[in-house]
């Protein structure tokens, strides 16, 4: 246990359904981020949060909508996805912005068909 | 800009036998170079990190790395494979204000 929930662990979708991924950490960290794992490809960052304020978009499609209500907690709304973007979503906490050490959740596997 | 490069997608070794894991980076700044583990269905999990200081780095569950600045070199080493380390191995590597540069990854499998 790291700390770092996601919900859901699984999550299958059609192109045109609006679904949302929960991360939640207790750590009293303040920086939040999202990731993406596809397969034999490198981790890609998406987007960073510091003290609920985004610092870091990596030119991600408008499909993805963060959202960091407080500190602890972190969303990202999906709305018509494509079959590519089927993969691991993660989420991962530090202490602060560029924090040496991250806290990783589990991860949402993301199907959509 | 930072990059990562791990040779080797699947590593495979026996039980007992040296581990080695490579990674090259290349980071306009000094870096602060990092290895991540990740078990079947789990998230990340930060094995050891080099910052300043020694170049020699000890992590958990008997894994160690070493910092080469002349080689742009951060490989990870283990003296005797368990079973338990089989995992995804991921080299990381920070150089800016925001978030780590991944590599692709290295799947290590032991053979019994």
């Amino acid at each position: 246990e790291t700390g770092v929930t996601q919900t859901p662990r699984h999550l299958v979708m059609g192109m045109t359904n609006k679904k949302s991924l929960k991360c939640e950490q207790h750590l009293g960290h303040n920086a939040m981020y999202w990731y993406k794992q596809s397969a034999k490809k490198p981790l890609e960052l998406m987007f960073v949060y510091n003290f609920k304020e985004q610092t870091e978009n990596n030119s991600v499609p408008s499909r993805f909508s963060p959202e960091c209500p407080n500190s602890s907690h972190l969303f990202l709304h999906l709305h018509t996805l494509q079959p590519e973007d089927s993969a691991l979503y993660l989420c991962a906490s530090s202490q602060d912005r560029g924090g040496e050490k991250l806290f990783f959740g589990s991860g949402t596997q993301l199907s959509v068909l | 800009a930072q990059s990562v490069t791990q040779l080797g997608s699947h590593v495979s070794v026996s039980e007992g036998a040296l581990v080695l894991l490579r990674c090259n980076y290349s980071s306009s700044v000094p870096p602060y170079l990092f290895w991540y583990v990740q078990y079947p269905n789990q998230g990340l999990q930060l094995l050891l990190k080099y910052t300043t200081g020694a170049t020699l780095v000890k992590g958990i569950n008997g894994f160690e790395a070493e910092f080469k600045k002349s080689e742009t070199s951060f490989h990870l080493t283990k003296p005797s494979a368990h079973m338990s380390d089989a995992a995804e191995y991921f080299c990381a590597v920070r150089g800016g204000a925001d978030g780590l540069t991944f590599g692709k990854g290295t799947h290590l499998i032991i053979q019994p």
